[in-house]
């Protein structure tokens, strides 16, 4: 069974602090990694993806990839009250996108 | 603007009642999929579709049908066998098939059978 495991909080942080959010993983083979956005009766928005080992930075977003030891993880710098959502992990363990596994999501509140 | 548009945004049904779900893409995207979410749960694909007239079933078909007869439209139809159709359906679409390509989303349609 294909499981993506991410805490499901709530993670407090106060504004302007640095935001961890956790994900693991179950297949060792898993290709691609997607981190969502999504605000209390919305839909997913797609964050950021990463494929290789190692950062990836994309303006106050950085994900980070270590498929040694299953983990994939995003930080928020600078949180702002706004980032305040549910943050979904998504894992694709190979073949095309109906292999794509969605963890249960981490609730972030960003206190002011 | 390109995106995906599902209708209607709510949905009330009596049990027993089939029901379709809208969902049509203009971002000239191949592959579309259905996927529902309950509360404190991850999303679960129901089909996904990556060329016209052809779909594959995910991990909860049961109780669902679909069309892809335009690469435009993906229709979800929530039939009576579904034992438990409340919950908040989602439509995506990727460039492609693969691995690599992120999906976007609709912005859903909230589903209450009573």
């Amino acid at each position: 069974q294909k499981e993506v495991e991410q805490n499901s909080g709530p993670l407090s942080v106060p504004e302007g602090a640095i935001a961890s959010l956790n994900c693991t993983y179950s297949d060792r083979g898993s290709q691609s990694f997607f981190w969502y956005r999504q605000y209390s009766g919305k839909s997913p928005e797609l964050i950021m993806f990463i494929y290789s080992n190692g950062d990836k930075e994309d303006g106050r977003f950085t994900a980070q990839l270590n498929k040694a030891s299953q983990y994939v993880s995003l930080l928020i710098r600078d949180s702002q009250p706004s980032d305040s959502a549910t943050y979904l992990c998504a894992v694709n363990y190979g073949g095309s996108q109906g292999n794509l596994i969605f963890g249960k999501g981490t609730k972030l509140s960003v206190k002011p | 603007d390109g995106g995906i548009t599902q209708s209607p945004k709510y949905l009330f049904r009596k049990e027993g009642q089939n029901v379709t779900l809208s969902c049509e893409q203009n971002l000239n995207h191949d592959a579309m999929y259905w996927y529902r979410q309950d509360p404190g749960q991850g999303l679960r694909l129901i089909y996904y579709s990556q060329i016209v007239n052809d779909f594959q079933k995910g991990d909860i078909a049961e109780g669902y049908s679909v069309s892809r007869e335009k690469k435009e439209s993906f229709p979800l139809t929530v039939t009576s066998a579904q034992k438990n159709p409340t919950a908040f359906y989602l439509c995506a679409s990727s460039t492609g098939t693969g691995v690599f390509s992120p999906l976007h989303f609709g912005n859903g349609t909230r589903l209450t059978v009573t």
